[in-house]
């Protein structure tokens, strides 16, 4: 258990409001990140940071943003919520145990349906 | 595009059978990392593989790293019910970010 919990875990909304989704960790790590899943695509990167107020795009960040003012706690947001973005989202920590390779490990997941 | 292409998409065997998934990539990673993901959970690390020919194994499951750190597999011998899940690898580059095939799904009938 890497600590990490998501709210909400399951969240409907309509097309065009704009929504948050949360991410706290209670390891003080100082790598987050934010994927989305979607069937035959595995999970792909939408944003990332590497410490407080450092963030940086990934893969599929089009329609999303992040903030990260605490250690502990790093926010995603859809700006104006579009169907394309209905999804599970997934946060991840990176951890370096024993200085070989770094390792991710995942929160449970937050299920978003945009109608 | 996927930068690691996971084959076969799908598998489904009897109990006690063996199974083999493969990860392929034209990149070289830092290390290769396997997830196991049951529904509506998030996905949880099995091993990372860091050496060009690695070889680790975890009871009945066996992770290979290729020598040029571009491909790996991972073996399930004598599979039972409770390997079934969705298998994910996934690519660590230089800059500390992963990459993830689509994933094997993987079905052990009793």
């Amino acid at each position: 258990d890497a600590g990490i919990t998501q709210s909400p875990r399951h969240k409907v909304t309509e097309t065009g409001t704009p929504v948050t989704l949360r991410c706290h960790q209670t390891e003080n790590h100082r790598y987050m990140y934010w994927y989305r899943q979607d069937p035959g695509h595995g999970l792909r990167l939408i944003h990332y940071s590497y410490g407080v107020k450092d963030t940086d795009k990934g893969e599929v960040s089009d329609g999303y943003s992040v903030s990260r003012s605490k250690t502990e706690d790093f926010l995603l947001t859809l700006e104006s919520a579009t169907s394309s973005q209905t999804s599970v989202y997934f946060c991840a920590i990176s951890v370096l145990p024993g200085r070989v390779s770094y390792e991710q490990y995942f929160g449970p997941g937050t299920r978003l349906t945009v109608t | 595009t996927q930068l690691l292409e996971q084959s076969p998409q799908f598998l489904s065997i009897q109990e006690g059978e063996n199974l083999t998934v493969y990860c392929n990539s034209s990149s070289v990673f830092s290390s290769l990392q396997w997830y196991r993901q049951e529904p509506g959970e998030g996905p949880v690390l099995l091993v990372t593989v860091v050496t060009g020919g690695e070889v680790k194994k975890l009871k009945r499951l066996t992770f290979q790293f290729g020598d040029a750190r571009k491909d790996s597999s991972l073996h399930i011998t004598a599979a039972q019910p409770g390997d079934t899940g969705l298998y994910l690898c996934a690519g660590l580059d230089r800059w500390n970010k992963l990459s993830f095939g689509a994933g094997t799904t993987v079905t052990v009938r009793a």
